[in-house]
């Protein structure tokens, strides 16, 4: 079973358009995340959310929503996609300080 | 935030040498966390440190933590094919879950065969 799945995997669209991706864990984790990882490998946080509450908003533009409907989901939606968007966003959730499990990663990129 | 450096960016090994990578901070860190990503993949957690001088060692592995809590290291001895990947150390600021996990640049190990 995987404990955090998001989806989906790989997403191409073009500059303009509105997209989601979606994250679910079992793992029973109160905590979850996005971060975002650009080309050059650099992971940069970009939410955390604990128990649907929206703890940490790194400077990120008003286009990207996330939204927690229960503390097992915690889905990302994007408005106005540009071509900087275009990277590897993960879903993350944590119990333990410091201690994060990732999702594959959902790989976007924008025309 | 605390930032953490990491040195060297790339590094590519024979099969068989060993590898360390670096992580610095110009400020004393709580804690200091290493993740692996393979390529194409995602990071996944390796270790934890929290006590100054702190050494862990899993397999071929080892996890340093400074006297004065501002470095760490992680060394690989006899690197392996499976070992390619980068290599990110983390610092955790703030003492909950939903806490800020803050990442260096990474380093990427190649290792020919």
């Amino acid at each position: 079973d995987t404990a955090v799945s998001q989806t989906p995997k790989y997403l191409v669209t073009q500059m303009g358009n509105d997209k989601s991706i979606k994250c679910e864990q079992n793992l029973g984790h109160d905590t979850m995340y996005w971060y975002k990882q650009d080309s050059k490998k650099f992971l940069k946080i970009m939410f955390s959310y604990n128990n649907k509450e929206l703890i940490i908003n790194e400077t990120v533009p008003n286009r990207f929503s996330p939204k927690s409907p229960d503390k097992a989901h915690l889905n990302l939606h994007i408005n106005s996609l540009e071509l900087g968007d275009s990277a590897v966003y993960f879903c993350a959730s944590s119990q333990t300080p410091g201690i994060i499990y990732f999702g594959e990663g959902s790989w976007l990129t924008v025309v | 935030g605390q930032q953490v450096m990491q040195i060297p960016q790339y590094q590519h090994v024979q099969e068989g040498e060993d590898f360390t990578t670096y992580c610095n901070s110009s400020t004393t860190l709580s804690n200091i966390q290493w993740y692996k990503q393979r390529p194409g993949g995602h990071p996944v957690f390796l270790i934890q440190l929290v006590k100054s001088g702190e050494v862990k060692k899993q397999k071929r592995l080892t996890f340093q933590f400074g006297e004065a809590k501002k470095n760490s290291s992680l060394h690989i001895t006899a690197t392996q094919t499976t070992d390619v990947g980068t290599y990110f150390c983390a610092h955790y600021a703030g003492g909950t879950s939903y806490g800020k996990l803050t990442f260096g640049q990474g380093t990427i190990l190649t290792v020919h065969p």
